[in-house]
């Protein structure tokens, strides 16, 4: 079955600098998102990206989160200058098309900020 | 602001017995969504619920949704081991199509032997 794949699966950093966490989607899909889960807290949504463009971002997603998607298939978050509160799990995820319900979620990557 | 409530946050059962995971959430939403998640491991769709009594079963696991009372269910029966693991229940923001979910607390499920 086809899967979202995310690398690295850990990312071990110093605070202020910058991280990039890539992630590969369903080959199809359309719409592109990234969660974060803190270690023992509920999932976030951080931003959904369709058409080469933010759809939407949380309060999270401030000046210091961008993303991209460089080619056909790589998708990316981009943290500027890490700070602590940013450790946690990151998720990718992609949806087929717009009226498909489902996520398919990647295996995330734990990003610790030391 | 959509808030996800779960309960129980924890729960121990015996095998073999039944249990019910209760979701409600605090404003309007058309579809709600239930996710299982192992240790370590990532999100796995388990349920799209869309519609006002919609119900839903997979093997051991139901889920159905009452749009007017803000409530959705992920019922177990008859739980063997292998159910063990963090249950979530996630809604969208919004109706729109970014999908964006807010998602419950998440209910750690342990089955013993």
């Amino acid at each position: 079955e086809p899967e979202v794949t995310q690398t690295p699966s850990h990312q071990v950093t110093q605070m202020g600098q910058e991280v990039i966490l890539r992630c590969v989607p369903i080959s199809n899909h359309l719409y592109f998102y990234w969660y974060r889960q803190i270690l023992g807290q509920k999932v976030e949504f951080l931003v959904s990206f369709y058409n080469n463009e933010i759809s939407e971002k949380s309060e999270i997603f401030d000046d210091q989160f961008s993303v991209e998607r460089p080619d056909g298939s790589n998708f990316t978050l981009k943290i500027r200058s890490t700070k602590l509160e940013d450790s946690a799990m990151y998720f990718c995820a992609s949806r087929l098309r717009e009226k498909s319900e489902k996520l398919f979620f990647g295996s995330g990557t734990q990003l610790s900020v030391l | 602001e959509l808030k996800v409530e779960q309960n129980p946050l924890f729960l121990s059962m015996q095998e073999g017995k039944n249990y019910t995971i209760y979701c409600n959430y605090s404003t309007t939403s058309d579809r709600l969504y239930w996710y299982r998640q192992d240790p370590g491991k990532s999100l796995e769709s388990l349920f799209v619920l869309l519609s006002n009594g919609a119900v839903k079963q997979e093997g051991r696991l139901m889920a159905s949704l009452d749009t007017k009372a803000r409530l959705s269910t992920l019922h177990i029966t008859a739980a063997v081991h292998d159910l063990s693991a963090t249950y979530f229940c996630a809604a969208p923001i919004s109706s729109g199509s970014a999908r964006q979910l807010t998602f419950g607390s998440g209910t750690q499920l342990t089955v013993l032997p």
